[in-house]
């Protein structure tokens, strides 16, 4: 069973960095077939896509996020991570890493991270 | 990318069935077949119940099924039982590895 979990601090400063990762077993994490995705919920909210990475360092963007956002992969820990900058109390969320892949989508999730930004 | 439209909310007594709709456009749940669906509990990741439009992950009953016309896919839950009250999302493939997902519906089993 593929199995994802969440790390990183719960509280960040405003306009702090904000970074997690994820690590992934019982999973091939190199498989081309499959990608990497940090997704979100703000508290009582919807899930928000954030982006997604291949194994390869091939990236895909939310639009609204683009400018402060930058999803990394680290193969030979079979992790992923996800850097977003400047952040204010609106990206105060539950933060899941997930696997996915071209026509499921996610399958895989981790069990969340809540994330909270102070105003 | 606009969310996908559910309805807020939807009810049902148990042994009933309840179907959640969720409208796109033709660039997203109409342009491919390639919808999902997602259970989730309250403080619970979300769980795959549908993918592809209509198939099951293994171990998710058959209780649970999927369709789609046009610009809307629909999921329905027949025989609803207690556990079945969750939140629930549709999510869709729209194009140039974009992803969107669903505004949510809270289904209560009254």
């Amino acid at each position: 069973q593929v199995q994802l979990q969440e790390s990183g601090p719960g509280l960040v400063k405003p306009s702090q960095t904000l970074s997690l990762t994820c690590t992934v077993s019982h999973a091939s994490f190199t498989n081309a077939a499959y990608f990497w995705t940090w997704i979100r919920q703000h508290p009582g909210k919807g899930l928000e896509w954030i982006g997604h990475i291949y194994y390869s360092g091939r990236t895909y963007y939310n639009p609204s996020l683009m400018r402060r956002l930058t999803i990394s992969v680290d193969t030979s820990n079979n992790q992923f991570s996800l850097s977003l900058t400047s952040v204010t109390a609106a990206d105060t969320a539950m933060y899941f890493c997930t696997r996915g892949s071209g026509t499921v989508g996610p399958d895989f999730w981790g069990q969340g991270t809540l994330v909270t930004v102070p105003s | 990318q606009s969310a996908l439209t559910q309805p807020p909310s939807a009810s049902g007594s148990p042994g009933q069935s309840v179907t959640i709709s969720c409208t796109g456009t033709s660039s997203d749940v109409g342009g491919y077949n390639y919808v999902s669906w997602y259970q989730q509990h309250p403080g619970k990741a979300p769980k795959l119940m549908i993918f592809e439009v209509s198939k099951r992950p293994s171990g998710v009953p058959d209780r649970f099924s999927g369709s789609k016309s046009g610009n809307s896919a629909s999921l329905t839950v027949s025989g609803l039982q207690a556990e079945d009250e969750a939140d629930y999302y549709c999510c869709s493939h729209a194009g140039n590895n974009n992803y969107v997902f669903g505004t949510g519906t809270k289904v209560t089993v009254l």
